[in-house]
């Protein structure tokens, strides 16, 4: 069954502490994604990697940090320099190829709480 | 600064009758747009798309319609059904490879039997 999964569901950590957010695809998507979405606002991206060993920084990447060492696995990094980690993160990939502007696929999702 | 705006947090029609939701854009560069749905803990799925080439673009009981000179899309969904209850996004894009896409805020539309 193809698909991206993200766990866990739900994660609470305290304040000060770095936290990492798994995100796996078997769909052989080249492209994966970090968004972060806030109540009344859309999803903003924090980082994005197009191949392996390789990422960018999207529109709010301070306090995070990525690794892309395989294709399949995009986890995100949470540190404590975040100043507002409480918030719901959202996994992405896409295929590229012959079809660049190809849809985005989503994970169901981290909610993260910060306490 | 938002440059998709989705200025309608929800709402709320009859089944059968017709569901518009709107989107509103300031980026002129943005030349795809997309709309995904999305239930309660579940991630966003896509629904349909269309091209800055294009003014419409129909999959069944769903069309976008875009209009350049106003910046402005809208989804129709004709007839809504309570299956369709759920939020809504609009995203754009002006790269070839969507990696700037925009999100909206969303829209919650609700479908009531």
């Amino acid at each position: 069954d193809g698909g991206i999964t993200q766990s866990p569901k739900y994660l609470f950590r305290k304040e000060g502490q770095n936290v990492t957010l798994s995100c796996e695809q078997n769909l052989n998507h080249d492209a994966m994604y970090w968004y972060r979405q806030d109540p009344g606002q859309g999803l903003r991206l924090i980082y994005y990697s197009q191949i392996v060993n390789d990422f960018q920084k999207g529109d709010i990447a301070e306090g995070y940090s990525v690794s892309r060492e395989k294709k399949e696995s995009f986890p995100l990094t949470v540190t404590s320099a975040q100043k507002n980690p409480t918030a719901f993160y959202l996994c992405a990939s896409r295929p590229m190829g012959l079809a660049p502007r190809n849809e985005q696929f989503f994970g169901p999702g981290t909610r993260l709480t910060v306490l | 600064d938002q440059q998709v705006k989705q200025n309608s947090p929800s709402l709320s029609v009859q089944e059968g009758r017709i569901s518009i939701l709107n989107c509103d854009y300031t980026n002129s560069m943005f030349d795809y747009f997309l709309w995904y749905k999305k239930y309660p803990a579940e991630g966003p799925t896509f629904l349909i798309s269309i091209s800055s080439i294009k003014d419409k673009n129909e999959d069944g009981r769903f069309t976008v319609f875009l209009n350049k000179s106003a910046k402005h899309l809208s989804l129709h969904i004709v007839p809504s059904q309570p299956g369709d209850s759920a939020v809504y996004f609009c995203a754009a894009s002006g790269n070839d490879n969507n990696n700037d896409m925009r999100f909206g805020a969303g829209t919650r539309l609700t479908v009531k039997p």
